[in-house]
């Protein structure tokens, strides 16, 4: 059974940069799919952040994509978010999930993390 | 991007009833690529439905999904006690994916 875990702060200074980890056991990252972020607030509802492959290639959703940056690290089978710039407006709880892909940038995602709590609060 | 429109926002059942929700897209979802999720307090959403019908693994035959196009549909054949959850749908057939606001389906 594949199993993701969100790890990183749990609060953030406004202005300042939003950064999680997620790391994945019982399914090598580099064996294929895509690996995403999501986040749930009350104001917003779900919002998909971004995705990464394996081989690096990443997709953004336009509204977050220039303060947003996904990467992966395949020796330790983690992918990781990093969100600049931070508003109130980003306090939500953050989840990993796998993603499958049937066309270009666009997903739904079949295994998830638990979610971890982000508030930005000085 | 495409805008889900979920209705209604809550509804309350009974144990054994049947379920019905709605999900309208802003415009034609491609391929029929829409996908339902269970959300429960304090856990992450379970995918249930992809494609629009194809159950996930491990998802029973009481949930169901139908449509095309703009108008989609779950239904929830038999309630159990287990299914009182918040349901949300999600296109994915054109980026950026985008989710609706959510059923909640509660104890009547």
């Amino acid at each position: 059974q594949v199993q993701l875990q969100e790890s990183g702060p749990g609060l953030v200074k406004p202005s300042e940069t939003l950064s999680l980890t997620c790391t994945v056991s019982a399914y090598s990252i580099s064996s294929g799919y895509y690996w995403g972020w999501i986040r749930q607030s009350p104001g917003k509802g779900l919002e998909w952040i971004g995705s990464i492959y394996h081989s690096g290639s990443t997709y953004y959703n336009p509204s977050l994509r220039s303060r947003v940056t996904i990467s992966v690290d395949t020796s330790k089978n983690q992918f990781s978010l990093k969100l600049s710039s931070v508003t109130a407006a980003d306090a939500a709880v953050y989840y990993c999930a796998r993603g499958r892909e049937p066309i270009v940038g666009a997903y739904f995602f079949d295994y998830w993390g638990q979610g971890t709590l982000v508030t930005v609060s000085s | 991007e495409i805008v889900l429109t979920q209705s209604p926002g809550t509804l309350s059942l009974s144990p054994g009833e049947r379920a019905t929700l709605s999900c309208r897209a802003s415009q034609s979802v491609s391929s029929n690529y829409l996908a339902w999720y269970q959300q429960k307090p304090g856990q992450a959403p379970r995918l249930l439905i992809y494609g629009a019908s194809s159950r996930a693994t491990g998802i029973p035959d009481r949930f169901s999904g139908s449509g095309s196009g703009t108008d989609f549909t779950l239904t929830i054949s038999r309630l159990e006690p287990e299914d009182f959850a918040v349901y949300y749908c999600q296109q994915y057939g054109s980026s950026p994916g985008t989710f609706g606001q959510g059923t909640k389906v509660e104890i009547k």
